[in-house]
């Protein structure tokens, strides 16, 4: 079955560093990717997405590339921040399907 | 303002109670969807509906009903047959629930505690 696998946490950084977090998938068509973000307490909200392969998805400094070769989807900021400290999610949708999560990265970043 | 809400924030149940999770949206969207959030796991799709008075099971139906009378409510009933419902439950609503790259938004969430 379809499948996402997120690099594991937790994940500890100082401002401004460079972040990475993985994404590869397993899907038995051409997927939708997405990455959404959980702040503390709070319910999920969509960071980027990308629709296909090669796109690039782009939001508040975030970038990820849809690379259908490697079936990945990595996460990337050039300088992390206090306030990106949340739970980082990857997940894909398949059209008649529903959408598949990964397990989730705890990102904490230090000031 | 277009949006999710979830009620109450916090909600406890006693042994061998039922409650209902409430979950509303004035997105105008067809899908909704519930699902449950255990401390540093990912989500898990417990129901879902893509249309007024339909809906299919999740992964993780067994101990849960649902209901989907009208397009912009979708509440959640943890029976007493849910015998570790100690979570975070997530709401959510797409425009069709069909169509590649359709967002899901999500509502605040409920957190669940067993007195």
């Amino acid at each position: 079955g379809d499948s996402v696998t997120q690099m594991e946490g937790p994940v500890t950084l100082s401002e401004e560093a460079f972040l990475t977090i993985n994404c590869t998938y397993t899907a038995t068509g051409y997927p939708s990717l997405f990455w959404y973000v959980q702040y503390p307490g709070e319910g999920l909200q969509l960071l980027l997405k990308a629709t296909k392969a090669d796109d690039k998805g782009s939001n508040k400094g975030f970038e990820a590339t849809y690379r259908k070769e490697t079936t990945s989807f990595h996460l990337e900021k050039g300088s992390v921040q206090v306030s990106d400290s949340a739970v980082y999610f990857c997940a894909l949708f398949l059209s008649g399907s529903r959408l598949t999560f990964g397990e989730g990265t705890q990102l904490t970043v230090n000031p | 303002d277009g949006g999710i809400t979830q009620s109450p924030k916090y909600l406890f149940r006693k042994e061998g109670q039922n409650v209902t999770l409430s979950c509303e949206q004035n997105l105008n969207h067809d899908a909704m969807y519930w699902y449950r959030q255990d401390p540093g796991q990912g989500l898990r799709l417990i129901y879902y509906s893509q249309i007024v008075n339909d809906f299919q099971k999740g992964d993780i139906a067994e101990g849960y009903s649902v209901s989907r009378e009208k397009k912009e409510s979708f509440p959640l009933t943890v029976t007493s047959a849910q015998k570790n419902p100690t979570a975070f439950y997530l709401c959510a609503s797409s425009l069709s629930g069909r169509a590649g790259g359709e967002t899901q938004y999500f509502g605040p969430g409920t957190r669940l505690l067993v007195l």
